[in-house]
Protein backbone atom coordinates (compact mmCIF):
# COMPACT_ATOMS: atom_id res chain seq x y z
CA UNK A 1 0.00 0.00 0.00
CA UNK A 2 2.09 3.26 -1.40
CA UNK A 3 2.36 6.14 1.08
CA UNK A 4 1.47 9.56 0.47
CA UNK A 5 3.05 10.53 -2.54
CA UNK A 6 4.32 14.34 -3.21
CA UNK A 7 5.93 15.80 -6.28
CA UNK A 8 8.25 17.21 -7.31
CA UNK A 9 10.66 16.30 -4.13
CA UNK A 10 12.79 19.24 -4.99
CA UNK A 11 11.53 22.92 -6.91
CA UNK A 12 13.75 25.44 -7.81
CA UNK A 13 12.17 28.73 -9.15
CA UNK A 14 12.91 32.24 -9.31
CA UNK A 15 11.01 34.94 -7.75
CA UNK A 16 7.90 36.01 -9.26
CA UNK A 17 7.26 32.29 -11.62
CA UNK A 18 4.85 30.11 -10.08
CA UNK A 19 5.34 26.88 -8.08
CA UNK A 20 2.81 24.06 -8.37
CA UNK A 21 3.50 21.16 -5.82
CA UNK A 22 1.24 17.91 -6.15
CA UNK A 23 0.18 15.38 -3.57
CA UNK A 24 -1.51 11.96 -4.00
CA UNK A 25 -3.08 10.90 -0.69
CA UNK A 26 -2.88 7.55 0.35
CA UNK A 27 -5.62 4.59 -0.99
CA UNK A 28 -8.67 4.97 0.16
CA UNK A 29 -8.09 8.33 1.90
CA UNK A 30 -10.25 11.55 0.73
CA UNK A 31 -8.71 14.06 3.07
CA UNK A 32 -5.64 15.94 2.71
CA UNK A 33 -3.96 18.68 4.52
CA UNK A 34 -1.17 20.90 3.05
CA UNK A 35 1.66 22.13 5.78
CA UNK A 36 4.71 24.59 5.73
CA UNK A 37 7.79 23.60 7.51
CA UNK A 38 10.47 26.69 8.15
CA UNK A 39 14.01 26.03 9.48
CA UNK A 40 13.80 25.61 12.70
CA UNK A 41 10.23 26.32 12.92
CA UNK A 42 7.55 23.80 13.25
CA UNK A 43 4.83 22.65 11.07
CA UNK A 44 2.51 25.36 10.10
CA UNK A 45 -1.22 24.13 8.88
CA UNK A 46 -2.32 25.85 5.78
CA UNK A 47 -5.93 24.34 3.97
CA UNK A 48 -7.79 20.94 4.58
CA UNK A 49 -8.99 19.85 1.41
CA UNK A 50 -11.87 16.96 0.94
CA UNK A 51 -12.82 16.12 -2.96
CA UNK A 52 -13.54 19.02 -4.93
CA UNK A 53 -14.51 21.05 -1.15
CA UNK A 54 -12.13 23.41 0.76
CA UNK A 55 -12.77 22.64 4.30
CA UNK A 56 -10.49 24.94 6.08
CA UNK A 57 -8.03 27.51 4.56
CA UNK A 58 -7.52 29.48 7.52
CA UNK A 59 -3.49 29.03 7.38
CA UNK A 60 -3.71 30.03 4.35
CA UNK A 61 -1.91 33.28 2.97
CA UNK A 62 -4.52 35.31 1.56
CA UNK A 63 -3.11 36.27 -1.56
CA UNK A 64 -0.57 34.49 -4.18
CA UNK A 65 -1.28 31.02 -2.66
CA UNK A 66 -4.49 28.41 -3.81
CA UNK A 67 -5.00 24.76 -3.12
CA UNK A 68 -7.10 22.54 -4.61
CA UNK A 69 -8.28 18.86 -4.69
CA UNK A 70 -10.40 17.78 -7.93
CA UNK A 71 -12.45 14.80 -8.51
CA UNK A 72 -9.75 12.94 -10.30
CA UNK A 73 -5.54 13.41 -9.37
CA UNK A 74 -3.30 14.85 -7.02
CA UNK A 75 -4.09 18.01 -4.91
CA UNK A 76 -2.21 20.66 -6.03
CA UNK A 77 -0.78 23.69 -4.07
CA UNK A 78 -0.10 26.16 -5.96
CA UNK A 79 1.87 29.49 -5.19
CA UNK A 80 2.21 32.40 -7.68
CA UNK A 81 4.68 34.88 -8.31
CA UNK A 82 6.83 33.11 -5.60
CA UNK A 83 8.88 35.32 -3.37
CA UNK A 84 12.06 33.80 -1.16
CA UNK A 85 10.17 33.85 2.05
CA UNK A 86 8.38 31.25 0.23
CA UNK A 87 11.15 29.10 0.37
CA UNK A 88 10.47 26.10 2.77
CA UNK A 89 9.26 22.27 3.03
CA UNK A 90 5.99 21.76 2.03
CA UNK A 91 4.04 18.66 3.64
CA UNK A 92 1.39 17.01 2.41
CA UNK A 93 -0.89 14.78 4.86
CA UNK A 94 -3.84 12.47 4.39
CA UNK A 95 -6.43 10.16 6.79
CA UNK A 96 -9.54 9.10 5.42
CA UNK A 97 -11.68 10.73 7.13
CA UNK A 98 -11.40 13.77 8.97
CA UNK A 99 -8.76 12.99 11.71
CA UNK A 100 -5.80 14.81 13.77
CA UNK A 101 -4.45 11.15 12.75
CA UNK A 102 -3.04 12.09 9.71
CA UNK A 103 -0.13 10.54 7.56
CA UNK A 104 2.49 12.56 5.56
CA UNK A 105 4.38 12.16 2.59
CA UNK A 106 8.09 13.00 1.95
CA UNK A 107 7.72 16.76 1.46
CA UNK A 108 8.42 19.01 -1.41
CA UNK A 109 11.64 21.34 -1.26
CA UNK A 110 11.03 24.87 -2.63
CA UNK A 111 13.93 26.88 -2.83
CA UNK A 112 12.92 30.74 -4.71
CA UNK A 113 16.26 32.19 -5.87
CA UNK B 1 3.23 32.32 24.13
CA UNK B 2 3.41 29.98 21.53
CA UNK B 3 0.54 27.35 22.14
CA UNK B 4 2.79 24.37 22.13
CA UNK B 5 6.51 25.00 23.57
CA UNK B 6 8.66 22.22 22.43
CA UNK B 7 12.81 22.51 23.49
CA UNK B 8 14.57 22.33 20.46
CA UNK B 9 17.77 20.71 21.80
CA UNK B 10 20.03 18.96 20.21
CA UNK B 11 19.67 16.14 23.10
CA UNK B 12 22.55 13.83 22.71
CA UNK B 13 22.63 10.52 24.73
CA UNK B 14 24.33 7.15 24.36
CA UNK B 15 22.99 4.06 23.11
CA UNK B 16 21.01 2.30 25.39
CA UNK B 17 19.43 5.20 27.60
CA UNK B 18 16.22 6.05 28.56
CA UNK B 19 15.22 9.04 26.57
CA UNK B 20 12.68 11.84 27.98
CA UNK B 21 10.76 14.23 25.25
CA UNK B 22 8.87 17.06 26.60
CA UNK B 23 6.20 19.37 25.71
CA UNK B 24 4.06 21.82 27.17
CA UNK B 25 0.60 23.47 26.06
CA UNK B 26 -1.23 26.31 27.22
CA UNK B 27 -4.92 25.64 26.03
CA UNK B 28 -6.42 23.52 28.70
CA UNK B 29 -9.28 22.65 25.68
CA UNK B 30 -6.45 20.22 24.03
CA UNK B 31 -7.91 16.38 24.24
CA UNK B 32 -5.51 14.68 21.54
CA UNK B 33 -2.02 14.14 21.66
CA UNK B 34 0.35 12.64 19.40
CA UNK B 35 4.15 11.94 18.65
CA UNK B 36 5.57 12.19 15.35
CA UNK B 37 9.44 11.15 14.27
CA UNK B 38 10.81 13.27 11.55
CA UNK B 39 14.07 11.84 9.96
CA UNK B 40 16.31 14.95 8.23
CA UNK B 41 14.79 15.75 5.14
CA UNK B 42 11.86 13.51 5.42
CA UNK B 43 8.60 13.89 6.23
CA UNK B 44 6.83 13.16 9.71
CA UNK B 45 5.79 9.94 10.73
CA UNK B 46 3.10 9.39 13.20
CA UNK B 47 4.89 7.10 16.76
CA UNK B 48 1.74 7.87 19.19
CA UNK B 49 -1.84 9.02 19.30
CA UNK B 50 -3.59 9.60 22.77
CA UNK B 51 -6.69 10.85 24.12
CA UNK B 52 -6.78 13.06 27.48
CA UNK B 53 -4.69 12.15 30.09
CA UNK B 54 -2.53 8.70 31.31
CA UNK B 55 -0.26 6.59 29.73
CA UNK B 56 0.13 4.51 26.48
CA UNK B 57 2.66 2.20 25.35
CA UNK B 58 4.04 0.50 22.14
CA UNK B 59 7.06 -1.44 22.23
CA UNK B 60 10.03 0.95 23.56
CA UNK B 61 8.06 3.87 23.52
CA UNK B 62 5.70 5.38 25.69
CA UNK B 63 3.43 8.33 25.77
CA UNK B 64 2.30 10.33 28.89
CA UNK B 65 -0.02 13.08 28.97
CA UNK B 66 -0.74 15.06 32.34
CA UNK B 67 -3.76 17.40 32.03
CA UNK B 68 -3.75 18.75 35.15
CA UNK B 69 -0.26 20.47 34.25
CA UNK B 70 -0.97 20.67 30.45
CA UNK B 71 2.62 18.40 30.20
CA UNK B 72 3.48 15.39 27.66
CA UNK B 73 5.97 12.93 27.29
CA UNK B 74 7.22 10.63 25.05
CA UNK B 75 9.81 8.13 26.83
CA UNK B 76 12.09 5.98 24.78
CA UNK B 77 13.64 2.96 26.53
CA UNK B 78 17.28 1.04 25.29
CA UNK B 79 17.52 3.92 22.71
CA UNK B 80 19.35 3.34 19.59
CA UNK B 81 20.96 5.15 16.84
CA UNK B 82 18.35 4.89 14.63
CA UNK B 83 16.18 6.94 16.81
CA UNK B 84 18.11 10.07 16.06
CA UNK B 85 15.72 12.18 14.57
CA UNK B 86 13.30 15.20 15.75
CA UNK B 87 10.36 14.76 17.88
CA UNK B 88 7.65 16.28 17.42
CA UNK B 89 4.63 16.85 19.62
CA UNK B 90 0.92 17.89 18.18
CA UNK B 91 -2.07 18.31 20.02
CA UNK B 92 -5.88 19.42 18.88
CA UNK B 93 -9.03 20.08 20.92
CA UNK B 94 -12.28 17.83 20.70
CA UNK B 95 -13.63 17.67 16.60
CA UNK B 96 -10.67 19.72 15.49
CA UNK B 97 -8.66 17.52 12.71
CA UNK B 98 -6.29 20.23 12.50
CA UNK B 99 -2.88 19.73 15.06
CA UNK B 100 -0.83 22.26 16.70
CA UNK B 101 2.76 20.92 16.15
CA UNK B 102 5.65 22.00 18.85
CA UNK B 103 8.82 23.46 17.01
CA UNK B 104 10.60 19.39 17.49
CA UNK B 105 13.08 18.42 19.51
CA UNK B 106 16.31 16.91 17.95
CA UNK B 107 17.37 13.62 19.22
CA UNK B 108 21.11 12.36 18.89
CA UNK B 109 21.88 8.59 19.88
CA UNK B 110 25.30 8.08 20.47
CA UNK B 111 27.14 4.75 19.83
Amino acid sequence: NAGVMQNPRHLVRRRGQEARLRCSPMKGHSHVYWYRQLPEEGLKFMVYLQKENIIDESGMPKERFSAEFPKEGPSILRIQQVVRGDSAAYFCASSPVGAAEQFFGPGTRLTVL
Amino acid sequence: QKEVEQDPGPLSVPEGAIVSLNCTYSNSAFQYFMWYRQYSRKGPELLMYTYSSGNKEDGRFTAQVDKSSKYISLFIRDSQPSDSATYLCATTTEGSYIPTFGRGTSLIVHP
